[in-house]
């Protein structure tokens, strides 16, 4: 299956700073990309949709300005968590759909987030 | 919206069969995805159903009933190895996001 990477793996930060995270496609071109949330024993949530070129699509109550995502490639997605508190602290897990009729997401291994 | 269910546990015995049910209930549908997650990892994808039926892959078989709105993921000849998490994910009309149900956790003892 196509490969997708993170990164970093994990990050640990002090409450209000920001911190980026990668999402590449590593062998083939991502139409869209997707950053999902997963907190521990919980499924995960969809935080928004990323189109190469244009601005991201934000699910219900995930703040646009706080969680700044960047799809500047069809390869390369990016998100930013700004002025992290502790409550950001969770699993970040982004996943590229490969387009061309193809459905399937391919999931990168994901980015815990602890803020201290 | 979207209501997709999944029993929260499941234990079966290595070597064994088991069957991972997922009710659905969505606004549209486009598909049915099935993952499995190890604790700390990323989802691994396992299968896709669009159309009514049996899908088959190995150990692994899924298939869907539109009209039930219900699915279920087939487990054979259970190893160790399987002990996961197991995500059912409904793609609705909307864009190509997926809607993922809580997951099945599965253990399987020798």
């Amino acid at each position: 299956g196509a490969v997708v990477s993170q990164h970093p793996s994990w990050v640990i930060c002090k409450s209000g700073t920001s911190v980026k995270i990668e999402c590449r496609s590593l062998d083939f071109q991502a139409t869209t990309m997707f950053w999902y949330r997963q907190f521990p024993k919980q499924s995960l949530m969809l935080m928004a949709t990323s189109n190469e070129g244009s601005k991201a699509t934000y699910e219900q109550g995930v703040e646009k300005d706080k969680f700044l995502i960047n799809h500047a490639s069809l390869t390369l997605s990016t998100l930013t968590v700004t002025s992290a508190h502790p409550e950001d602290s969770s699993f970040y897990i982004c996943s590229a759909r490969e387009g061309g009729g193809r459905e399937t997401q391919y999931f990168g291994p994901g980015t815990r987030l602890l803020v201290l | 919206g979207q209501n997709i269910d999944q029993p929260t546990e499941m234990t079966a015995t290595e070597g064994a069969i088991v069957q991972i049910n997922c009710t659905y209930q969505t606004s549209g549908f486009n598909g049915l995805f099935w993952y499995q997650q190890h604790a700390g990892e990323a989802p691994t994808f396992l299968s896709y159903n669009v159309l009514d039926g049996l899908e088959e892959k190995g150990r692994f078989s899924s298939f869907l009933s539109r009209s039930k709105g219900y699915s279920y993921l087939l487990l054979k000849e259970l190893q160790m190895k399987d002990s996961a998490s197991y995500l059912c994910a409904v793609k609705g009309n909307s864009g190509y996001a997926l809607n993922f149900g809580k997951g099945t956790s599965l253990l399987v003892t020798p």
